[in-house]
């Protein structure tokens, strides 16, 4: 079994739609969770931390949900330029970051 | 812009060659890794170093040959690759500590012929 399970979508929507994005992980001694983007060609590069008691960041929302293994990435106002995969990151413990397999978001005009 | 800087950004080498993919930061991170991705997949965590010490490997084939002379830089040998050993490269770095998100560079885009 996968340590971390996303939908790799894609997910067509368009411009100012909210969209959620899912993350269910494994392990429940993991110690902490991200939401990464990543562009075509790019590197991954941190979105967000998520917390248990939910954080948010402008448009983007994240949730933790420990009882259910389970994380959460809310966009609300989708933009064009968030067209991008994005990856849900599990740190196990001790420095094992585990990616899930990333949701390809696609936002049109 | 990265503040992991990695050396070089294409790399085209044969399969009995030699060659080592440079890794640079200077956030005083003292956690660094080497992840490999291939086309339409996640990273996948190869080496974990911690305080300049292999703490993870990943059951990655012996050709592949990691090295942290210091805790800023990161080396990764080379040597005797297949063509299925292409893919991007990416190194990253964070603190020490589970709390802490990694930062990733550019990456080294590796083709074996």
């Amino acid at each position: 079994r996968k340590e971390v399970e996303q939908d790799p979508g894609p997910f067509n929507v368009p411009e100012g739609a909210t969209v959620a994005f899912n993350c269910t992980y494994s392990n429940s001694a993991s110690q902490s969770f991200f939401w990464y983007r990543q562009d075509c060609r790019k590197e991954p590069k941190l979105l967000m931390s998520v917390y248990s008691s939910g954080n948010e960041d402008g448009r983007f929302t994240a949730q933790l949900n420990r009882a259910s293994q389970y994380i959460s990435l809310l966009i609300r106002d989708s933009k064009l330029s968030d067209s991008a995969t994005y990856l849900c990151v599990v740190n196990l413990n001790f420095n094992k970051f585990y990616f899930g397999s990333g949701t390809k978001l696609n936002v049109k005009p | 812009d990265t503040e992991v800087t990695q050396t070089p950004k294409h790399l085209v080498m044969g399969m009995t060659n030699k060659k080592s993919l440079k890794c640079e930061q200077h956030m005083g991170h003292r956690a660094m890794y080497w992840y490999k991705q291939k086309a339409k997949k996640p990273p996948e965590l190869m080496f974990v170093y911690s305080y300049e010490k292999l703490s993870i490997n990943e059951s990655v084939p012996s050709r592949f040959s990691p090295e942290c002379p210091n805790s800023s830089l990161l080396n990764l040998h080379l040597h005797a690759l297949q063509p299925e050993d292409s893919a991007l490269y990416l190194c990253a770095s964070s603190q020490e500590g589970t709390t802490f998100s990694a930062f990733f560079g550019q990456g080294t885009r590796l083709t074996v012929v």
